[in-house]
């Protein structure tokens, strides 16, 4: 168990439709990352978040955005959803960022149908 | 982005063999570490290599970092079914910052 929570564990909805998945950083870390893993493109850094703040954005689409709250766990939020979008997301976080060892959570699986 | 190549691909083997998986890159990189990810689950980091050279040993697992920081291999002795998984290689420092670049990985299947 790395300490990283995340929800829900599998989701399904329609094309069109918004989701939010949610994750909650080990005790401590102030630093959370979001990534995307799927069968054509592997496993990809979409965004992370220091402490509240947006640090770096990386294959992240417009449709897609995230926030960290005070309480330091993060929202990813997904909208008009596409078949494209069904993919395994996970989270990380870390105690700050940089070099520090990211903590991966199990993910969610969501399926766009 | 670094491009970064993991093969093979697919590995398939009994218990009790031998396997090296690689990752090479064209690029240099400050530091390399491999994650191995189990179904269902999100990567794990096995080990950070940093020095050209340096070769690193955690139980049957042996890894290497290239003389050039360009390249690492993973050995793995004696295999066993626990072994399975998808095993991954990113490169960390310099224009990475904090994020894990990840190649596409290894997917190692022990029978028993």
């Amino acid at each position: 168990d790395s300490g990283v929570t995340q929800t829900p564990k599998h989701l399904i909805t329609a094309t069109g439709q918004r989701v939010t998945l949610r994750c909650s950083p080990r005790s401590g870390d102030l630093s959370v990352y979001w990534y995307q893993q799927s069968l054509d493109q592997g496993l990809q850094f979409l965004i992370q978040y220091y402490n509240g703040e947006e640090r770096a954005k990386g294959n992240i689409l417009e449709r897609f955005s995230a926030q960290q709250f005070p309480d330091l766990h993060s929202e990813l939020n997904l909208s008009s959803l596409e078949l494209g979008d069904s993919a395994l997301y996970f989270c990380a976080s870390s105690v700050v960022s940089g070099m520090d060892t990211q903590y991966f959570g199990p993910g969610t699986r969501l399926t766009v149908l | 982005t670094q491009l970064l190549e993991q093969s093979p691909q697919f590995l398939s083997i009994q218990e009790g063999e031998n396997l090296t998986v690689y990752c090479n890159s064209s690029s240099v990189f400050s530091s390399l570490q491999w994650y191995r990810q189990e179904p269902g689950e999100g990567p794990v980091l096995l080990v950070t290599v940093v020095t050209g050279g340096e070769v690193k040993k955690l139980k049957r697992l042996t890894f290497q970092f290239g003389d050039a920081r360009k390249d690492s291999s993973l050995h793995i002795t004696a295999a066993q079914t626990g072994d399975t998984g998808l095993y991954l290689c990113a490169p960390r420092g310099g224009s990475t910052l904090g994020r894990l670049y990840f190649g596409r990985g290894t997917q190692l299947t022990v029978w028993p």
